[in-house]
């Protein structure tokens, strides 16, 4: 089956420091999400994207937070200057269709924020 | 907030025993989909029902739906060890929202 793929799956920086969180959706999905989860706590949406642009965002998605997809198959998570609060297991999911049908998520990369 | 409730929070029962875990919601929803996630990886997609659904199956799961009380509920039967987990309900908001709201989930242990 398909997978969504993410890289690293561990990453550790010092604050302040600029990340980006790489994913390769499925690739004839449309849609893209990306999620975080603070360790055992619940699943908080951060943006969708959807046709180049943002289509929602949470209030998580503040200006340290953005989203690109740079080609035709990688979707990235640029976080500015990270905060300690930051640390927590990043989501990247896609969908074919979007509009509250499956999402098929990767394997997630532990951000640790020192 | 759309973000759903499951209840319980934990729910530790014996092999072959049914679990039932509940998911309570705020606004109109389109689907409404159920998803587990083994310790800490990523989520894995179970079951969608729809809001015009009442009830759904995909071999041992059971879904149900009713959007009169805003709930869900997620029946596993003859549950094994391999299906101790994390149980998540997530809901879309009706209108051709993008965004999908996860629950706050259901701890899952299946003892052998």
């Amino acid at each position: 089956e398909p997978e969504v793929t993410q890289t690293p799956s561990h990453q550790v920086t010092q604050m302040g420091q600029e990340v980006i969180l790489r994913c390769v959706p499925i690739s004839n999905h449309l849609y893209f999400y990306w999620y975080r989860q603070i360790l055992g706590q619940k699943v908080e949406f951060l943006v969708s994207f959807y046709n180049n642009e943002i289509s929602e965002k949470s209030e998580i998605f503040d200006d340290q937070f953005s989203v690109e997809r740079p080609d035709g198959s990688n979707f990235t998570l640029k976080i500015r200057s990270t905060k300690l609060e930051d640390s927590a297991m990043y989501f990247c999911a896609s969908s074919l269709t979007g509009g509250g049908e499956k999402l098929f998520f990767g394997s997630g990369t532990q951000l640790s924020v020192l | 907030s759309q973000q759903g409730e499951e209840d319980p929070q934990a729910l530790s029962i014996q092999e072959g025993e049914n679990a039932t875990m509940n998911c309570s919601y705020k606004t109109s929803i389109n689907n409404l989909q159920w998803y587990r996630q083994n310790s800490g990886r990523g989520l894995v997609h179970l079951i969608l029902i729809r809001s015009n659904e009442r009830e759904k199956h995909s071999g041992r799961l059971r879904v149900t739906l009713d959007t009169s009380k805003k709930s869900s509920s997620l029946l596993i039967t003859a549950s094994r060890a391999a299906d101790t987990a994390s149980y998540f309900c997530a809901t879309d908001l009706a209108g051709g929202y993008q965004k999908v709201t996860f629950g706050t989930g259901t701890k899952l242990q299946v003892i052998p």
